[in-house]
């Protein structure tokens, strides 16, 4: 059974258009998270729910806006897309640790291939 | 922000032979974790290691945090190792809230 799971795996698009990548957990996890990988690997943080509650929204175009309908879903979606969006989107998901809140082990999805032409 | 270095980041090896892989961090942290991404791009969770050593199979992982760095070390290679390896360090971010950075990642090739 998939732990983590993206919908689309690829996904090729006009400038301009939006778009919407979805994710599920199965796993029971509180927390949730949207990661972009650039082309060259880099992987950084973009948003987290913690039990549908926004927790981090990094310094991302508010074309960017996630939806958390219940705490095993995190969708992502994306208003006017521009060619620097092209990256491959990975959702993730954790359970804090109850003593600290620290993060506990992460467990991503395969991933979403976008490109914007 | 906190600053993850990797090294080496770029490693050829060939099959069956160790290797380690580094990661400086430049302030102290709450946590680490070491990934996988194989080169069909799945990111795998190897070890969560805030300190000490841990050992699964031909892998193993050993953080020093108090000396800001930590090892991973790869024995009897194989080609299904090949990939880029992350480190990730977690800090507080305020407000209850904690959270990741990557490193650049170390890119290993075995070849038989």
């Amino acid at each position: 059974d998939t732990a983590v799971s993206q919908t689309p795996k690829y996904l090729v698009t006009q400038m301009g258009n939006d778009k919407s990548i979805k994710c599920e957990q199965n796993l029971g996890h509180d927390t949730m998270y949207w990661y972009k990988q650039d082309s060259k690997k880099f992987l950084k943080i973009m948003f987290s729910y913690n039990n549908k509650e926004l927790i981090i929204n990094e310094t991302v175009p508010n074309r960017f806006s996630p939806k958390s309908p219940d705490k095993a879903h995190l969708n992502l979606h994306i208003n006017s897309l521009e060619l620097g969006d092209s990256a491959v989107y990975f959702c993730a998901s954790s359970h804090p640790l109850a003593e600290t809140g620290q993060t506990g082990e992460l467990f991503f999805g395969e991933g979403s291939r976008l490109t914007v032409l | 922000g906190i600053q993850v270095e990797q090294s080496p980041p770029d490693l050829i090896l060939q099959e069956g032979a160790n290797s380690t892989l580094r990661c400086n961090f430049s302030d102290s942290v709450n946590n680490l974790q070491w990934f996988h991404q194989n080169p069909w791009g799945q990111l795998i969770n190897l070890f969560y290691i805030p300190s000490g050593t841990k050992q699964n199979g031909r892998l193993s992982a050993t953080t020093v945090a108090t000396e800001r760095y930590s090892l991973l070390y790869i024995s009897s290679s194989q080609t299904t190792d090949s990939g880029v390896y992350f480190c990730a360090v977690e800090t507080y971010s305020g407000a209850g809230s904690y959270q990741l950075t990557f490193g650049k990642g170390t890119k290993l090739s075995v070849i038989p």
